[in-house]
């Protein structure tokens, strides 16, 4: 059974800062590793997706990176804004076919001005 | 290209009451996957369709079931309501074929509280 840790569970920084979002995960049979944000309810909004046979992928300030062998993800973000703050979550896809997520408890982050 | 449709977006209902979603995917997306989410246990899987089959399926009772129809519009039903029931209910369609890369987009929910 796939089980998924995210650290840390909250931040709080000051605008402007890089960050790191620490996933890691026990079944490294995967498919593909999706991060997405979530605003205070609302649904998710995909961020990145990296394949199992990439090493990252980055849009615009953000890189995630992927290293299956030890079941460890990271969710780089560059130059902090207010508009960041927002609770991300990291979810693998697992290698028996079908869009089977199973999502970690996610790292809220507050970026203050 | 319009996003991923849920209704109701609100609902209230009463302890052994039964409910109904609904989940629209994107255009030409023919998996939908439904989720729970609680303060308590975070995002769970509860199942998902393709081509109007149940494709997988989470660890829920029987009280949750879900169908998909022709058009791979989506819905949930459950029934005999109760109170840790109330969370909010997330879809989420993805396409499929040669050209699919298993990202999956999701709707904004639909928030249940159960009375």
């Amino acid at each position: 059974k796939q089980e998924v840790t995210q650290i840390p569970a909250a931040l709080s920084v000051p605008e402007g800062e890089n960050l790191v979002l620490n996933c890691s995960f026990t079944d490294s049979a995967i498919y593909n590793l999706q991060w997405f944000r979530q605003d205070p309810g609302k649904g998710l909004t995909s961020l990145l997706l990296i394949q199992s046979s990439q090493r990252e992928q980055t849009s615009g300030r953000l890189n995630a990176s992927l290293d299956k062998s030890s079941g460890r993800s990271t969710l780089y973000i560059a130059a902090s804004q207010p508009g960041d703050s927002a609770t991300y979550l990291c979810a693998p896809v697992g290698m028996r076919g079908g869009n089977k997520l199973t999502f970690g408890t996610g790292t809220q982050l507050k970026v203050e001005l | 290209k319009a996003g991923v449709t849920q209704t109701p977006r609100y609902l209230i209902k009463t302890r052994g009451q039964q409910v109904t979603l609904s989940c629209s995917p994107i255009s030409g997306h023919r998996s939908v996957s439904w989720y729970q989410q609680t303060p308590g246990q975070g995002l769970q899987f509860l199942f998902e369709y393709f081509s109007e089959t149940q494709r997988n399926k989470g660890n829920f009772p029987g009280r949750f079931s879900g169908r998909q129809f022709s058009n791979s519009r989506s819905e949930m039903n459950v029934s005999t309501l109760e109170l840790g029931d109330s969370a909010l209910y997330l879809c989420a369609s993805s396409p499929e074929g040669a050209l699919n890369t298993g990202e999956l987009f999701f709707g904004e929910g639909s928030r249940l509280t159960v009375l």
